[in-house]
């Protein structure tokens, strides 16, 4: 199999405090892992994409200092939203990609919804 | 930049087929992908197809691409209410990263 979980599933916080979201490889080891944000109705939008040991390579328009992402193992990835303030309020959606996949498939978790009051 | 455009809504009855289109403007893709999304949850991969290949079929999902015209279709047979959900389409680009196209609501009527 290739399972990947997000934890938490979903997070209600206050305006300006900040919000830690895991993405985990729970059965394979992720070279890459990738995080998108979908708005409601909307499709999903590649915010970064993180290798394992190194910087996250944001797409444009991304702001690195809001949305920090560490790739600290080969199994996990987290996003920070900092000082987060309504606008934020989105579904994020990981996904990760199998070390040595000849296909280079993306499995993706769950996702995580968070809104910001 | 590269374009992927779906129709939004699509409404059939239970037992019928449901087509599904999509267009896409990167002709350099290598996969063009199908995935499911049900209220609140992450994605399914459906099924993909090389683009090498013309149709693919996998039990009741066949997918036709008509690479000229970059436009891919998916069509589901005996569409069940389970069926019922948002279905994107993706390609790859060059740098593996996949665009995704608006998604399309299916809405299956017993």
């Amino acid at each position: 199999g290739a399972v990947v979980s997000q934890h938490p599933s979903w997070v209600i916080c206050k305006s300006g405090t900040s919000v830690k979201i895991e993405c985990r490889s729970l059965d394979f080891q992720a070279t890459t892992m990738f995080w998108y944000r979908q708005f409601p109705k909307q499709s999903l939008m590649l915010m970064a994409t993180s290798n394992e040991g190194s910087k996250a390579t944001y797409e444009q328009g991304v702001e690195k200092d809001k949305f920090l992402i560490n790739h600290a193992s080969l199994t996990l990835s987290t996003l920070t939203v900092t000082s987060a303030h309504p606008e934020d309020s989105s579904f994020y959606i990981c996904s990760a990609r199998k070390r040595g996949d000849a296909y280079n498939e993306q499995f993706f978790g769950p996702g995580t919804r968070l809104t910001v009051l | 930049g590269e374009d992927v455009e779906q129709s939004l809504f699509l409404s059939v009855r239970e037992g019928d087929s449901s087509v599904i289109n999509c267009t896409y403007t990167d002709s350099s893709s290598t996969y063009l992908y199908w995935y499911k999304q049900e209220p609140g949850a992450g994605l399914q991969l459906l099924t993909y197809i090389f683009s090498n290949m013309d149709m693919k079929q996998d039990q009741r999902l066949t997918v036709l691409l008509n690479k000229k015209d970059k436009h891919l279709s998916l069509r589901i047979a005996d569409t069940q209410t389970g069926d019922s959900a948002i279905y994107f389409c993706a390609e790859r680009d060059s740098s593996y990263k996949l665009i995704f196209g608006s998604g399309t609501r299916l809405l299956v009527r017993p």
